[in-house]
């Protein structure tokens, strides 16, 4: 399985601010995705992210909000803008793999983000 | 919404086996079963998955009915670290990009 590389692992942030979180993968995918996990809940799927292309959001996720680059085929990153407390959640990236018969998903240990 | 249903929780004795149901009633021909874990402060990693067939890892076995309507995952020896939330996915096979997770059974192996 591909190994993912997450960074940073946990950070307290101020309202009103923004934060990158880093997405590194040791090998090359096609396909990375954005989960947010809000405390206490399962994994909402933010974006899909392909390396050339516009990141395709889910329901009730903007751009504006969560801007995602995808610089290359083993790299991403996920911006989480104007921060509000309600934006405090751990934030996992995700990538697909061809693997013997079916396709898997890998994911990284997640970003924990605290916003005061 | 997750096509799934699971139960929110489930107690297990270290070194019983752990049987987790899943109800997948609308599953499609072509969609398989996946199942994840995520312990505790980790992200989910992979089980196991199958179509309609019952399958066996070095982790787990996946019983589905013939039906396809349901499924169970078999922790045959369960450990204090299996101790996890553990998902069941629906999704078709081949890429299609991301999974829809529901909200898991929580399992508890106690001593």
């Amino acid at each position: 399985s591909a190994v993912i590389s997450q960074k940073p692992s946990r950070d307290i942030c101020q309202r009103g601010t923004s934060l990158t979180i880093q997405c590194q993968v040791d090998s090359q995918v096609t396909m990375m995705f954005w989960y947010r996990q809000q405390p206490g809940q399962s994994l909402t799927l933010i974006a899909t992210a392909n390396q050339g292309s516009e990141a395709t959001y889910e329901s009730g996720f903007v751009i504006d909000k969560f801007p995602i680059s995808r610089p290359n085929l083993t790299f991403s990153t996920l911006t989480v803008s104007n921060m509000s407390p309600e934006d405090s959640s751990i934030y996992l990236c995700s990538v697909e793999e061809v693997r013997v018969g079916h396709y898997g998903y890998t994911f990284g240990s997640g970003t924990r983000l605290t916003v005061v | 919404d997750a096509k799934t249903t699971q139960p929110p929780s489930m107690d297990c004795a270290e070194g019983r086996a752990a049987n987790l149901p899943c109800n997948h009633s609308t599953i499609s021909g072509n969609e398989y079963v996946y199942w994840y874990r995520q312990i505790h402060s980790q992200g989910p990693q992979y089980i196991i998955h199958g179509l309609k067939n019952n399958e066996t890892n070095e982790m787990a076995s996946l019983i589905i009915t013939e039906d396809r309507k349901s499924s169970t995952l078999i922790l045959p020896h369960a450990t204090l670290r299996d101790t996890a939330v553990y998902y069941c996915i629906v999704t078709p096979g081949g890429s299609q990009g991301n999974l829809i997770f529901g909200k898991g059974t929580k399992l508890s192996v106690k001593p």
